[in-house]
């Protein structure tokens, strides 16, 4: 079992929808999640960090925890087609541990 | 966040040469710094983390003798991939662990280094 799963996708969406994106992880002692955007060609690029049980928003971006469940999730809200690329989740337990990413598209 | 630079941002070399590649924090000092491989549409691969100072502690199943990491300093490590060969071809993407002021364990990227072996 892989430490973080996330669906592989891709997930298209159409511009100005929502965007689900979700992560689930598998050590219980993971303290920290992030989420990163890595469009094609380009390195990971940190975009949020949440460790508190509930909602954290950013702008257009809002993430969730849920560590009961050992899930975690990032709205994009208003998608556009700036948005698409692979978000990576990223769990922290002294070390951390990558899901292998979500592809996502955003039709215009 | 963190500013992370590498160098090269690309290159090309000859089959059995060696590549050294550069990781600069610019902005604080990296006590760790981590290194990792990433194959087309494929996921990051954790190949070593690199700590100041010390030996570099490798991921199962990559050569220690053939991705050489030093970490001289708080602000440089580098990668040296000797005698590399066409199947080293891949996106070489450095990365720091943040100071931790806002969150736990905050990775900061480099913009990765794309080697192609001929």
């Amino acid at each position: 079992q892989k430490e973080v799963e996330q669906n592989s996708g891709p997930l298209s969406v159409p511009e100005g929808a929502i965007a689900s994106l979700n992560c689930t992880y598998s050590d219980r002692g993971s303290q920290s999640f992030f989420w990163y955007r890595q469009y094609s060609g380009k390195s990971p690029e940190l975009i949020m960090f949440i460790y508190s049980n509930g909602d954290k928003e950013d702008g257009r971006f809002t993430a969730q925890l849920n560590k009961a469940s050992q899930y975690v999730s990032l709205l994009i809200r208003d998608s556009q087609p700036s948005d698409s690329a692979t978000y990576l989740c990223a769990a922290h337990n002294n070390d951390m541990r990558f899901g292998a990413g979500t592809r996502l598209t955003v039709k215009p | 966040g963190a500013v992370v630079s590498q160098h090269p941002s690309w290159v090309i070399c000859k089959s059995g040469t060696s590549v050294k590649i550069e990781c600069r924090s610019l902005d604080f000092q990296a006590t760790t710094m981590f290194w990792y491989r990433q194959f087309p549409k494929q996921s990051l691969m954790l190949m070593a983390t690199s700590n100041e100072g010390s030996k570099a502690t490798y991921e199962q199943g990559v050569e220690k003798d053939k991705f050489l990491i030093n970490h001289a300093s708080l602000t440089l490590s580098t990668l040296t991939v000797t005698s590399a060969h066409p199947e080293d071809s891949s996106f070489y993407i450095c990365s720091v662990r943040g100071t931790g002021g806002r969150a736990r364990g905050e990775q900061y990227f480099g913009p990765g280094t794309r080697l192609t072996v001929t």
